[in-house]
């Protein structure tokens, strides 16, 4: 069965570079979600979207901005790096937001290094 | 947001049950409890998820307590491959979308 597919899988930027990370969510799966998870800590939720609307906003810096496409893709946007950006960057998609009961669908990662 | 208490770290050996706690003394009506895994180097899994009776499900098992101030997720059987970070999680029926993981329960089984 197809899965979440992020892209790049690993990442190393300079401190005050952009990054830009791409999340493929599962066929069909119209929500998607991007959480942050930094060395030995547990995931932070950061921002989601529903039908390429914003649903919802969690500790989401102001340097980051994300937004869901057409084909339900969606990209997170990171600039002016810092060096506590580094981090795991997981993204999970769901059918629907409706019924909390939908499960969310993890994707592999985005590993992200800021020198 | 309603918050979820586990212990730090739990310790099992292969082919034995396994009850891992999570205490929510602030449970609203509306939040429904869910549990999530992480092994180790990948994304958070889906495991189960329940609002007021017991659930199955060919992972495990969630028992809800009566007054749902607390749950208990029972791994069955133990195998090595269920070592991992085990988070209960309460989703508001209201705000689904914020999906808050606290700190989980690290699960280590033993052969």
């Amino acid at each position: 069965a197809a899965g979440v597919i992020q892209s790049p899988r690993h990442l190393i930027k300079e401190k005050r570079e952009t990054a830009t990370l791409k999340c493929y969510p599962i066929p069909r799966h119209d929500t998607v979600y991007w959480y942050q998870q930094g060395p030995g800590q547990d995931p932070q939720f950061l921002i989601s979207f529903y039908e390429k609307m914003q649903s919802d906003k969690g500790s989401i810096p102001d340097r980051f901005s994300a937004q869901q496409f057409s084909d339900y893709h969606s990209e997170l946007n990171m600039s002016s790096l810092e060096l506590g950006d580094s981090a795991l960057y997981f993204c999970a998609s769901s059918l629907g937001p409706q019924g909390i009961y939908n499960e969310q669908f993890f994707g592999p990662g985005t590993r992200l290094t800021v020198l | 947001d309603a918050k979820t208490t586990q212990p730090n770290s739990m310790e099992s050996n292969e082919e034995e049950p396994v009850h891992l706690p999570c205490n929510h003394s602030t449970i609203s009506g509306t939040d429904y409890i869910h549990w999530y895994r992480q092994l180790p180097s990948q994304g958070p899994e889906y495991v189960i998820h329940g609002l007021t009776s017991n659930v199955n499900n060919r992972m495990a098992s969630l028992a809800i307590a009566e007054d749902r101030k607390s749950s208990t997720l029972i791994l069955h059987r133990a195998t090595l491959r269920d070592a991992a970070v085990y988070y209960c999680i309460l989703r508001d029926e209201g705000n689904f979308n914020k999906f808050y993981f606290g700190s989980g329960t690290k699960l280590n089984v033993k052969p």
